[in-house]
């Protein structure tokens, strides 16, 4: 079946250090989400790509797909303690049936030191 | 507009018994996804409901079931519960079917003792 990885699984940083997390799939993708989800919370959305090569900007977050359709990456500039929290990558397939369901990544648990 | 909500929260069962959690989705989303989260295994879907019909189902057991009211809430069933159900349910409702974005609801945890 299809299968997200994603890296690293867990990253600490100093605040003001840039951070990024990676998302590669077995499979060609019709789309990729991010989710962010704080301790204790819920997964919150951040974004949908869709086309390959889309690149998309929210504030410090910067938002990556592929070439191929297959890998993602998500990069934050100079994190904050809000930024703290598990980031999820999410890939849907592209047509028919079951491949419609979302194939969610491990998750990238960030940490910030103040 | 309000968020999806679940409830209950919290829940705590012995094995052998059941559960069903119910989801209440943001108003004119008809779509409603449940997953499991846990730390092993992450998150994981289980099955989505669109106007009142299963459109996907993940790898569970028959165990595991559902349903959609013609309300789009959700209510999800869990038979015969093993100590490994332990989990944080989360529902999700989206207003398009088929893996776009979801907006989650607080979750359940369920402890299964």
């Amino acid at each position: 079946g299809q299968q997200v990885m994603q890296i690293p699984q867990y990253q600490h940083v100093q605040e003001g250090e840039d951070f990024t997390t990676y998302c590669n799939s077995s499979t060609t993708l019709s789309n990729i989400q991010w989710y962010k989800q704080r301790p204790g919370g819920h997964p919150v959305f951040l974004i949908q790509l869709v086309k390959s090569g889309e690149v998309k900007k929210q504030k410090r977050l910067t938002f990556q797909f592929g070439e191929a359709k297959k890998n993602s990456s998500l990069h934050i500039t100079a994190t904050q303690t809000t930024d703290v929290g598990t980031y999820f990558c999410a890939g849907r397939r592209g047509s028919g049936g079951s491949n419609y369901k979302l194939t969610f990544g491990k998750g990238t648990l960030l940490t910030v030191n103040p | 507009k309000a968020g999806v909500t679940q409830t209950p929260r919290y829940l705590i069962k012995t094995r052998g018994q059941q559960v069903t959690l119910s989801c209440s989705p943001i108003s004119g989303h008809r779509s409603v996804s449940w997953y499991q989260q846990t730390p092993g295994q992450g998150l994981q879907f289980l099955f989505e409901y669109f106007s009142e019909t299963q459109r996907n189902k993940g790898n569970f057991p028959g165990r595991f079931s559902g349903r959609q009211f013609s309300n789009s809430r959700s209510e999800m069933n869990v038979s015969t519960l093993e100590l490994g159900d332990s989990a944080l349910y989360l529902c999700a409702s989206s207003s398009v079917q088929g893996g776009h974005e979801q907006y989650f609801g607080p979750g359940t945890r369920l402890t299964v003792t």
